[in-house]
């Protein structure tokens, strides 16, 4: 159990239908980090948060965008939903310092009919 | 360019066999940390191994080591004494130190099935 909790784990929703998939990091972390995971590839950074602010953007679409609360807790919100979407989207935190580690979540498995 | 580069999508290893996944990488930045993930067909990426630029001597972790190999930009995990659980996909991911996230960028995976 890596501590980073991610919900839902299972998702399925049609297209141009939004959703929401929300994680809470470890305790005591404050980088929170999203990535994509579509079949069988490599995963891909969309965007990081570090104490509520936003630090970095990878190839994050318009359409999909995130926040990070006062409690740490991170939501990335996925909007006008194509079947492309359809992917393992994972939340990852790390403590500050130390080596970079990225510690995951089990992933929200998002299939879009 | 890719950073990261796995050059292996799939290989078979004997039960109680040794095997090394490839991992090359490209960066100009002279501080920089190299790690392996595993994600089992259940999905979750567990941590496995780091490796630091400036670390002087090989990682280890039990039956996991990395052959880092500065000059040659290579990283690659050794697994010794495979076992069937081990058969998963593999990758390999760097973090720059002048990068303004401190993310990970992740190479392509290589999936290792292990025979009995």
């Amino acid at each position: 159990d890596s501590g980073v909790t991610q919900t839902p784990k299972h998702l399925i929703t049609a297209t141009g239908q939004r959703v929401t998939l929300r994680c809470s990091p470890r305790s005591g972390d404050l980088s929170v980090y999203w990535y994509q995971q579509s079949l069988d590839q490599g995963l891909q950074f969309l965007i990081q948060y570090y104490n509520g602010e936003e630090r970095a953007k990878g190839n994050i679409l318009e359409r999909f965008s995130a926040q990070q609360f006062p409690d740490l807790h991170s939501e990335l919100n996925l909007s006008s939903l194509e079947l492309g979407d359809s992917a393992l989207y994972f939340c990852a935190s790390s403590a500050t310092g130390g080596t970079g580690e990225l510690f995951f979540g089990e992933g929200s498995r998002l299939t879009v009919l | 360019a890719q950073k990261i580069t796995q050059t292996q999508p799939g290989m078979f290893v004997q039960e109680k066999e040794a095997v090394t996944l490839d991992c090359t990488y490209d960066t100009s930045d002279p501080s920089y940390g190299l790690f392996w993930y595993k994600q089992p067909s259940s999905g979750e990426m567990i941590f496995l191994i780091y490796q630091g630029s400036y670390d002087q001597q090989n990682a280890t972790e039990g039956r996991y080591s990395l052959n880092f190999q500065k000059a040659r930009k290579s990283a690659n995990l050794v697994i010794s004494a495979s076992q069937l659980g081990d058969s998963a996909m593999y990758f390999c991911a760097m973090r720059e130190h002048n990068n303004a996230g401190n993310m990970l960028t992740f190479g392509g995976g290589t999936r290792l099935m292990v025979k009995p």
